[in-house]
């Protein structure tokens, strides 16, 4: 089966740090996914790759960069946390031919 | 625009009831379909997924989702609820293509009564 691995399960940072989160799947997958969850708007999409350097944004990017250096490895970076930034995140990567996705256990980010 | 609508954000049911949970999609193409389910805490497993063929798909832990193109539907049933069965549970639209992105619902939160 494949793995997706977020190497944080609660992380608890201070407003304007500069935080990683790091996801890494083992299975060759090309598109990788970074969402967050919130209570009643469900998974928003932040930013997405399909290869690897290669990203695209999602539906919320604001405030956060994202990096593939490698193909199994695909950071969410928030530049300067926000208050606003607490919340669930929740990677995600498929393979290029189709399918279905395959989720990470989450890490759940506390800004204070 | 494209989007899925979970119209329950909540549900309880008894133990050994039957369930019914709701999915309407708006999409361009031909969708691929998906339920997930997230226990507290955790990431997405995947129920089902629906690409083509008989629209009736069974997944795993004894669910299965009907697609109805004439309602743009794709509801999720299981004939006798667990109490293992209560979690969120996650409808998503996509159509696949060189990005994969997905459009997911809101989530029905599912509370389970002995």
């Amino acid at each position: 089966d494949v793995k997706v691995t977020q190497s944080s399960r609660y992380l608890v940072k201070r407003t304007g740090e500069k935080v990683f989160l790091e996801c890494v799947q083992d299975m060759d997958h090309e598109n990788m996914f970074w969402y967050r969850q919130d209570p009643g708007l469900g998974l928003r999409l932040i930013y997405f790759s399909y290869d690897v350097k290669m990203k695209e944004k999602g539906d919320i990017p604001e405030g956060y960069s994202v990096s593939r250096e490698k193909k199994e490895r695909f950071s969410l970076i928030l530049e300067s946390a926000s208050t606003n930034q607490t919340s669930m995140y929740l990677c995600a990567s498929i393979s290029g031919t189709g399918g279905a996705y395959t989720f990470g256990s989450g890490t759940r980010l506390t800004v204070v | 625009a494209q989007s899925v609508t979970q119209p329950d954000i909540h549900i309880t049911v008894s133990e050994g009831a039957s369930l019914e949970l709701r999915c309407n999609y708006s999409y361009g193409a031909t969708p691929y379909l998906f339920w997930y389910v997230q226990s507290p805490g955790q990431g997405l497993q995947l129920l089902l997924k629906y690409f083509s063929g008989d629209t009736l798909v069974q997944g795993i832990k004894g669910f299965e989702a009907e697609f109805k193109r004439s309602q743009s539907s794709f509801n999720l049933r299981k004939p006798s609820v667990h109490w293992s069965d209560a979690a969120e549970y996650f409808c998503a639209v996509g159509g696949g293509g060189a990005t994969n992105k997905l459009i997911f619902g809101t989530g029905t939160l599912l509370a389970v009564q002995p």
